[in-house]
């Protein structure tokens, strides 16, 4: 069955540092990634996709996520990280026909410090 | 940009009573879906929603459930006898299509059952 994993449940980071969230899948076939931010009372908004191509992916806010095939890995990164980033960062992989449903990680709750 | 609106963003409810979620997708948005996520847990996929009928549904998606697309604007979800264990965030997707589209969510309704 398809499943991810984000070993971090927490991180603080220091306002300007550099970041990277840690995100597992397992899926038998190509799979399609998200990461998705959750800002507290508010809903998911997508920060960036994965179908094909380059692996390297550039998405909203200065985020950017690398996939890599031979280590089941879809790591999410920032060089600068900005207060406004604090939130719960969500990664998913799209399972079933197309990518159909998604089946999330638990989140990583990302704290910034100043 | 266009949204994913949910109503309500609160909805308290007693054991027993049935309960309606709505939801308005992104008007060229064909395929929906609700997610949930129980306080402290992960999300999970409910069911998906294509050509007004479901494409697919998960294990939790039982006969006390049901959606609906009655106007060809809103979405719904229904609990038919809502228990303690369905409290939770429930959130609202649309997708435009299969072929590299990813899911937009909505806020989310915070259900509580009392």
């Amino acid at each position: 069955a398809q499943s991810v994993t984000q070993p971090d449940i927490h991180i603080t980071v220091s306002e300007g540092a550099s970041l990277e969230l840690r995100c597992n899948y397992s899926y038998g076939a190509t799979p399609y990634l998200f990461w998705y931010v959750q800002s507290p009372g508010q809903g998911l908004q997508l920060l960036l996709k994965y179908f094909s191509g380059d692996t390297l992916v550039q998405g909203i806010k200065g985020f950017e996520a690398e996939f890599k095939r031979s280590q089941s890995s879809f790591n999410l990164r920032k060089p600068s990280v900005h207060w406004s980033d604090a939130a719960e960062y969500f990664c998913a992989v799209g399972a079933g026909e197309y990518g159909n449903k998604l089946v999330f990680g638990a989140g990583t709750i990302l704290r910034v410090k100043s | 940009e266009p949204e994913v609106t949910q109503t309500p963003s609160h909805q308290v409810t007693q054991m027993g009573q049935e309960v309606i979620l709505r939801c308005v997708p992104i008007s060229n948005h064909l395929y929906f879906y609700w997610y949930r996520q129980i306080l402290g847990q992960k999300v999970e996929f409910l069911v998906s929603f294509y050509n007004n009928e479901i494409s697919e549904k998960s294990e939790i998606f039982d006969d006390q459930f049901s959606v609906e697309r009655p106007d060809g604007s809103n979405f719904t979800l229904k609990i038919r006898s809502t228990k303690l264990e369905d409290s939770a965030m429930y959130f609202c997707a649309s997708r435009k299509g299969l072929s590299n589209q990813p899911q937009h969510f909505g806020d989310g309704t915070r259900l509580s059952i009392l």
